[in-house]
């Protein structure tokens, strides 16, 4: 099945300084999808990218889908401390499997006021 | 609130006991997911509907697990015989399956620990 890594692990930023996360795969991926999970929290729905080469923007936020569709990264620029929690890559392999989602382990975001 | 929820929030049992969660979608939403979440992973796929079909058991899921969702609204979760490896935090899932639509919306999640 579908396998995502994601690096890093754990990112420590001082607020204001950007951040990016990397989400990678061996094989070619039909679509990318980015969640947020604050502490306690439960998991919401960022975006989803589809097309190769895909770059699209919500406010400080800019993910990427890479143009052989076999990684994609989400950059923060300038973060604040509501940014705090842990992002997740996540895809399915489409068709019959569409919404069955494969997440990668998540990079925990901390950022020092 | 018109998101989803889950019943209980947290679980606590004792090996081998049976045990049962509930989750209640987003109303006009025809698919459910249900995921598993231990410490420091991402969420790990169980099983899904497609209103009351059940679509797809992940391969992980042993026999000691089962979901139903009968009227195609609520769905439930049943661990019976119950082992400390299932202790995790359970998560419940929404979508409204039509083009263009793929989000999933999750609930607050059931913590279950297994004493």
């Amino acid at each position: 099945g579908q396998q995502v890594m994601q690096i890093p692990q754990y990112q420590h930023v001082q607020e204001g300084e950007d951040f990016t996360t990397y989400c990678n795969s061996s094989t070619t991926l039909s679509n990318i999808q980015w969640y947020k999970q604050r502490p306690g929290g439960h998991p919401v729905f960022l975006i989803q990218l589809v097309k190769s080469g895909e770059v699209k923007k919500q406010k400080r936020l800019t993910f990427q889908f890479g143009e052989a569709k076999k990684n994609s990264s989400l950059h923060i620029t300038a973060t604040q401390t509501t940014d705090v929690g842990t992002y997740f890559c996540a895809t399915d392999a489409g068709g019959t499997s569409y919404g069955k989602l494969t997440f990668g382990q998540g990079t925990i975001l901390t950022v020092h006021p | 609130d018109t998101g989803v929820s889950q019943n209980p929030r947290h679980k606590i049992t004792k090996r081998g006991q049976n045990v049962t969660f509930r989750c209640d979608p987003i109303s006009e939403h025809n698919r459910l997911y249900w995921y598993r979440q231990t410490l420091g992973q991402g969420p790990e796929f169980l099983t899904y509907f497609q209103n009351e079909a059940q679509l797809e058991k992940s391969r992980l899921l042993s026999d000691r697990f089962s979901a139903e969702r009968p009227k195609g609204s609520f769905s439930t979760l049943e661990i019976q015989r119950t082992e400390q490896g299932d202790s995790a935090m359970y998560l419940c899932a929404s979508s409204l399956v039509r083009a263009g639509a793929y989000e999933q919306y999750f609930g607050p999640g059931t913590r279950l620990t297994v004493t």
